[in-house]
């Protein structure tokens, strides 16, 4: 059974601060990894993609990925109480095409305090 | 929602009632999902397909039933089979990168 492990939260972090989302998988063969975030009520919108070791950074998001570890970050600079929402990590088999399903976390619910 | 659409917003359910959710997209892709979701506990594959006259079941689909009978619609029906139906339903399609776009969802509640 694949699995896609994160902390439920919530993880409460000062305005400004910097917030960091945490991820596991257990199927070595993913190749690609997803974060989505939800507001209540509202369906998951993608905010962050990443194939590839390492950090990839788009504005106030980084995310961070280890293959060997099995690990998957997301981590928010500057956080607005606009980010409070839940952060849903997905992760796929398939290398970036339109093949596969998703597996999803159950998220992490992040609340940022102003 | 990026040409995907769910409807209706909010749905009613009486005991032993089979419903009909629906989802159309007009971005011509192949793949389309259904998922549920419960508090806490995150996403959960209904049924996938993957082409017109073509689908598979994930991880819960008893309780459920889909067609594909055109490629823009994926219609969602949850039978009176289904026990606990009441959660937020989100129908997908493959999005950029490998991603999924989601629907605006159906929230389902049975009274």
């Amino acid at each position: 059974q694949k699995e896609v492990e994160q902390n439920s939260g919530p993880l409460s972090v000062p305005e400004g601060a910097i917030a960091s989302l945490n991820c596991t998988y257990s199927d070595r063969g993913s190749q690609s990894f997803f974060w989505y975030r939800q507001y209540s009520g509202k369906s998951p919108e993608l905010i962050m993609f990443i194939y590839s070791n390492g950090d990839k950074e788009d504005g106030r998001f980084t995310a961070q990925l280890n293959k060997a570890s099995q690990y998957v970050s997301l981590l928010i600079r500057d956080s607005q109480p606009s980010d409070s929402a839940t952060y849903l990590c997905a992760v796929n088999m398939d290398y970036g095409g339109s093949q596969g399903n998703l597996i999803f976390g159950k998220g992490t619910k992040l609340s940022v305090k102003p | 929602d990026g040409g995907i659409t769910q409807s209706p917003k909010y749905l009613f359910r009486k005991e032993g009632q089979n419903v009909t959710l629906s989802c159309e997209q007009n971005l011509n892709h192949d793949a389309m999902y259904w998922y549920r979701q419960d508090p806490g506990q995150g996403l959960r594959l209904i049924y996938y397909s993957q082409i017109v006259n073509d689908f598979q079941k994930g991880d819960i689909a008893e309780g459920y039933s889909v067609s594909r009978e055109k490629k823009e619609s994926f219609p969602l029906t949850v039978t009176s089979a289904q026990k606990n139906p009441t959660a937020f339903y989100l129908c997908a399609i493959n999005g950029r990168f490998g991603g999924y776009t989601f629907g605006s969802g159906t929230r389902l509640t049975v009274v």
